[in-house]
């Protein structure tokens, strides 16, 4: 069956660290890749989406690599802010027009001052 | 501008009540999806509106739940017989079209509690 894993459920870092999160997935074949942000008690909000014949996007702080072979995508925030800790998810969406969304379990980041 | 709005916030229902949850999306998107997400999990996907129609309602845990989208916007997921199972935070989420690539816009969900 379809599978997606996020490497931790909770990750903490230090305020100005690079922090990496790991999105891993099984028997699946997704055009797409997209991350959220998700805060306490929100709905998850867009960050980036990465297709599957692109290695890498980067927006401001954020960098998301995808790498279709180990099937994976990394997420990184350099600089990192006590702003960015929430509840970062991973989201994928398959070839020919299908729409919906399939999320990993979520990983949340505490970024300590 | 507004973004997705959902009511009730809160919903507390007893074991065998029916229920419904309203999801009113962004003005002109077309798509519109359900979510389930439990505590400590993702969202999980429940059913798909392309304009009126369910596109995908694969969802769907069994016949307990229906959604409908009768003029294309407000969407109205219905729980019929509840169980205790069924608590968990309702995500609805909106795109501007169906194009596999949109972003969802989300709104803040409703947490159903069954007792």
């Amino acid at each position: 069956s379809q599978k997606i894993e996020q490497n931790s459920e909770a990750l903490n870092i230090q305020e100005g660290k690079t922090a990496t999160l790991t999105c891993n997935y099984t028997n699946y074949s997704p055009a797409y890749l997209q991350w959220y942000r998700q805060d306490p008690g929100r709905g998850p909000v867009f960050l980036l989406l990465i297709r599957e014949n692109e290695k890498e996007k980067r927006k401001e702080r954020l960098k998301v690599t995808f790498d279709t072979t180990l099937k994976q995508s990394l997420f990184h925030i350099t600089a990192s802010q006590p702003a960015d800790s929430a509840t970062y998810l991973c989201a994928l969406l398959g070839f020919q027009g299908a729409q919906k969304l399939v999320f990993g379990q979520g990983t949340r980041l505490t970024i300590n001052p | 501008g507004a973004g997705v709005s959902q009511t009730p916030s809160n919903k507390v229902t007893e074991k065998g009540k029916y229920v419904e949850l309203r999801c009113d999306p962004i003005s002109g998107h077309t798509a519109l999806y359900w979510y389930r997400q439990s505590l400590g999990q993702g969202p999980e996907f429940l059913i798909y509106f392309q304009g009126t129609g369910a596109a995908d309602d694969s969802g769907l845990p069994n016949d307990r739940f229906f959604a409908v989208r009768p003029e294309g916007s407000v969407s109205t997921l219905k729980i019929q017989r509840t169980e205790r199972g069924d608590s968990a935070v309702y995500l609805c989420a909106s795109s501007p079209t169906g194009t596999s690539y949109n972003e969802q816009f989300f709104g803040p969900g409703t947490r159903l509690t069954v007792l």
